[in-house]
């Protein structure tokens, strides 16, 4: 298994700036993913953190907007640039464990609010 | 389309057996999930199942998965008020050459004392 935290838990931020969400591991892992939860909506994937390249996108997520850094195998971080109230959701990080049956452990997320 | 969908609420009394459905759509995925979303917090590994099963028990949560028809159910007995969530079904298409999940809509599951 693995123990995921996440910072900010919570931020309330104005329109224009932009946010870095840290994500740390107890344990080395391979898979790191960043996910976006709007209000009453699914998770959706923005993208895929790779360790020493850039992260993979997904359809509709660009790097301008959401930069992701994986400087390690245990810590990524997501910027949300400059946002808008649009842009209010959970934001939430998962490792996936390649071993077994390819389960996401899934940090406590990140609860942005854009005015 | 890599649409997953869910019901989208559920309200059931105490003691009684909740049943959650899903349609995916991609019958490659290895093994189909379900996750668990409380109030406030990340997702939890409730269960899975492999592929080439038909169902999975595990203490009150009874997974059935009807492939022909690409439809996934969880079942929940004796539902307890602490059971009151959100509950994802997901998928991990071995097509995409990733693995990722795809998730479904969630069914929001509403317990009554």
């Amino acid at each position: 298994s693995a123990v995921i935290s996440q910072k900010p838990s919570r931020d309330i931020c104005q329109r224009g700036t932009s946010l870095t969400i840290q994500c740390q591991v107890d344990s080395q892992v391979t898979m790191m993913f960043w996910y976006r939860q709007q209000p009453g909506q699914s998770l959706t994937l923005i993208a895929t953190a790779n360790q020493g390249s850039e992260a993979t996108y997904e359809s509709g997520f660009v790097i301008d907007k959401f930069p992701i850094s994986r400087p390690n195998l245990t810590f990524s971080t997501l910027t949300v640039s400059n946002m808008s109230p649009e842009d209010s959701s959970i934001y939430l990080c998962s490792v996936g464990l390649l071993a077994g049956v390819n389960e996401q452990f899934f940090g406590p997320g990140t609860r942005l609010t854009v005015l | 389309g890599e649409d997953v969908e869910q019901s989208l609420f559920l309200s059931v009394r105490e003691g009684d057996s909740s049943v959650i459905n899903c349609t995916y759509t991609d019958s490659s995925s290895t093994y189909l999930y379900w996750y668990k979303q409380e109030p406030g917090a990340g997702l939890q590994l409730l269960t899975y199942i492999f592929s080439n099963m038909d169902m999975k028990q595990d203490q009150r949560l009874t997974v059935l998965l009807n492939k022909k028809d690409k439809h996934l159910s969880l079942r929940i007995a004796d539902t307890q008020t602490g059971d009151s969530a959100i509950y994802f079904c997901a998928e991990s298409p071995t097509t995409s050459g990733t693995y990722k999940y795809i998730f479904g809509t969630g069914t929001r599951l509403k317990v009554l004392a």
